[in-house]
């Protein structure tokens, strides 16, 4: 069964303070895994796709990695206004549904 | 580019009456959309999948009478919620991406506050 979990479920950081949130995924053949940052009220956004072990994506303070087991954001030197739900998704070659994981509450303080 | 509407944002309606909420892609064609529920605090749960001239594939557990989708065009998809009820009042979110067969990156809508009284 494809599955996605994530950790922490809640992580607080003090400006500045890095640090990586978790996605661990078990997925019957990847096709790609997508990371996306939800505000309270909003649907999520877009941040990443990553296909294969090994990749690397960089966005401005954040960047995503890629195991054959994993994915891990990154994020350096956080700004309050990075303070989000940060969601990992898995899509499989079997199928073009978007599996999610709970989400990192991600707090970060002045 | 890759927007993704969605109509109303938020809705409040009496039990037993049913809502219909709009899903648009705004500058790309999508053959396929997703339909999402969220609850408060807890991660999407995939409800449907909506295909353009054909019938939506439902997850388990999704009632496809109650939930009815529609997918007329290459750019709009509903989502009609019948006779809802409190316990349907939830966070709807819909997505859709410029790929093949919904393939590739999704975007979402805005999200959909349904309040059933």
């Amino acid at each position: 069964e494809d599955q996605v979990t994530q950790s922490p479920e809640a992580l607080r950081l003090q400006e500045g303070e890095s640090s990586s949130l978790n996605c661990s995924y078990t997925v019957s053949g990847l096709r790609g895994l997508f990371w996306y940052r939800q505000d309270p009220g909003k649907g999520p956004e877009f941040l990443f796709t990553l296909y294969s072990a090994g990749e690397e994506k960089e966005k401005e303070r954040l960047k995503a990695t890629l195991t054959k087991k994993e994915s891990f954001l990154h994020i350096t030197a956080p700004k309050p206004e990075d303070s989000a739900t940060y969601l990992c998704a898995v899509q499989a070659f079997t199928g073009n549904q978007f599996y999610f994981g709970t989400g990192t509450s991600l707090t970060v303080i002045p | 580019g890759a927007v993704v509407s969605q109509h109303p944002s938020r809705v409040i309606c009496k039990s037993g009456t049913s809502v219909k909420i709009e899903c648009r892609s705004l500058d790309f064609q999508a053959t396929t959309m997703f339909w999402y529920r969220q609850f408060p605090k807890k991660s999407l749960m995939l409800m449907a999948t909506s295909n353009e001239g054909s019938k939506a594939t439902y997850e388990q557990g999704v009632e496809k009478d109650k939930f009815l989708i529609n997918h007329a065009s290459l750019t709009l998809s509903t989502l009609t919620v019948t006779s809802a009820h409190p316990e349907d009042s939830s966070f709807y979110i819909c997505s859709a991406g410029p790929g093949l067969a919904g393939l590739d990156e999704q975007f979402f809508g805005p999200g959909t506050r349904l309040t059933v009284l």
